[in-house]
């Protein structure tokens, strides 16, 4: 167990749904980073949320957002989906520029 | 936008053979990360080296950062399937950002 908890590890929906994916950092860690993972594109950082606020956005569409809750857990909301939005996606934490802590990720199939 | 290439992409190896796998960027990093990976999990830090030229030791991994801290390789002795996984190289993070950029990896395969 890394520390970070990420749910659910599975989720199948259909084209033009919205999910949401949850992690809970690490304890004491206050950044929080996205990160979307395909066969051919690799690790793609998307947002990073620091205490609560917003700190990095990367290569995340309009229809993706993430939000980072008072206890420091943070939501990430994928709408209007399309195949090509099938992934894994994982959550890391840290402390300020040290390493990353990464959760085991939440597979999506858009079908 | 800073990009990290990692070479080779596939590695297929016999246990106990040698290896080295390389992370090359045109870009300077503050820092630059390994990690491995098993499927269905994410990602695990190996090691972070922050100085040009920097050696560090991990078992039977020896990590190596370039002087300009623009590439790092990795040197794995005597492989054993256990070191079966795919291997990620990270840098940075920039000034006033914490973001890591990832390499799309080296998936290393170790037959017994």
């Amino acid at each position: 167990d890394s520390g970070v908890t990420q749910t659910p590890k599975h989720l199948i929906t259909a084209t033009g749904q919205r999910v949401t994916l949850r992690c809970s950092p690490r304890s004491g860690d206050l950044s929080v980073y996205w990160y979307q993972q395909s066969l051919d594109q690799g690790l793609q950082f998307l947002i990073q949320y620091y205490n609560g606020e917003e700190r990095a956005k990367g290569n995340i569409l309009e229809r993706f957002s993430a939000q980072q809750f008072p206890d420091l857990h943070s939501e990430l909301n994928l709408s209007s989906l399309e195949l090509g939005d099938s992934a894994l996606y994982f959550c890391a934490s840290s402390v300020g520029k040290g390493g990353y802590t990464f959760g085991s990720g939440t597979r999506l199939t858009v079908v | 936008t800073q990009l990290l290439e990692q070479s080779p992409q596939f590695l297929s190896i016999q246990e106990g053979e040698n290896l080295t796998v390389y992370c090359n960027s045109s870009s300077v990093f503050s820092s630059l990360q390994w990690y491995r990976q098993e499927p269905g999990e994410g990602p695990v830090l190996l090691v972070t080296v922050v100085t040009g030229g920097e050696v560090k030791k991990l078992k039977r991994l020896t990590f190596q950062f370039g002087d300009a801290r623009k590439d790092s390789s990795l040197h794995i002795t005597a492989a054993q399937p256990g070191d079966t996984g795919l291997y990620l190289c990270a840098g940075g993070p920039g000034a006033g950002s914490y973001q890591l950029t990832f390499g799309k990896g080296t998936k290393l395969s170790v037959i017994p």
